[in-house]
């Protein structure tokens, strides 16, 4: 999701339940993904990222899914636990030979006990 | 590595004052980054340098901010003078050259307050 205003999209989830954090992205060149999680009074932490001559891509308790027809990116969290809870954000490498990230407004994600 | 390191992570200013932000990128990086992150805006990138020359300085708001990096250890965001609307958490972030990977490790950042 993308964010309005002020305020972030949230997504609440029980804590050992699967988590699916969607990001639209806006640049049909943009050739390579990445999944940031940030947490309070912290920079943003590389989580896992993917090139777009793929469609998934799997790390450790996360996956990432990507859709160039829709250019639609989700990350998908199993087994969420409490240190999951943070802002997620997708960013896209644009800019050619450049190699600047374009990133979302980010996603809110709490777990609950 | 102890990561990029950021200095100060709070400043507080009165508006008009000068701050300058300061950050070390990891050794061997050449990529150094400069964003602003604010609730409105989310993450905006300023400005970007490879191997100490800026690259695209197209996100700089204007020209009250000016960013140098007179060596490959160490950059400075400098904002002369400072207003309100700079208020944000200023981050700096290094990437490794091409075909490394091109993702990008944040510092904490700097949290700027102008009164």
């Amino acid at each position: 999701g993308e964010s309005v205003g002020l305020h972030l999209p949230t997504l609440s989830v029980q804590e050992g339940d699967n988590s699916i954090i969607n990001c639209a992205y806006s640049n049909s060149a943009s050739d390579y993904f990445i999944w940031y999680k940030q947490e309070s009074g912290k920079g943003p932490q590389f989580i896992i990222d993917i090139r777009s001559n793929m469609d998934k891509r799997q790390g450790q308790r996360v996956t990432v899914l990507l859709n160039k027809t829709v250019k639609h990116l989700s990350l998908q969290i199993a087994a969420t636990q409490p240190g999951d809870s943070a802002v997620y954000f997708c960013a896209e490498k644009t800019g050619g030979s450049g190699y600047a990230l374009n990133f979302g407004k980010g996603t809110s994600l709490l777990v609950t006990p | 590595d102890a990561g990029v390191i950021q200095s100060p992570r709070h400043e507080v200013t009165e508006m008009g004052q000068e701050v300058t932000l300061r950050c070390k990128p990891i050794s061997g990086h050449d990529y150094l980054f400069w964003y602003r992150q604010t609730m409105m805006r989310g993450l905006e990138l300023l400005i970007y340098f490879n191997n100490n020359v800026p690259i695209d300085d197209s996100g700089m708001p204007e020209d009250r901010f000016s960013a140098k990096m007179p060596n490959a250890s160490f950059s400075t965001l400098k904002i002369q003078p400072s207003e309100p609307r700079d208020s944000a958490v200023y981050f700096c972030a290094s990437s490794p050259r091409p075909g490394l990977g091109t993702e990008a490790f944040f510092g904490q950042g700097t949290r700027l307050t102008v009164v």
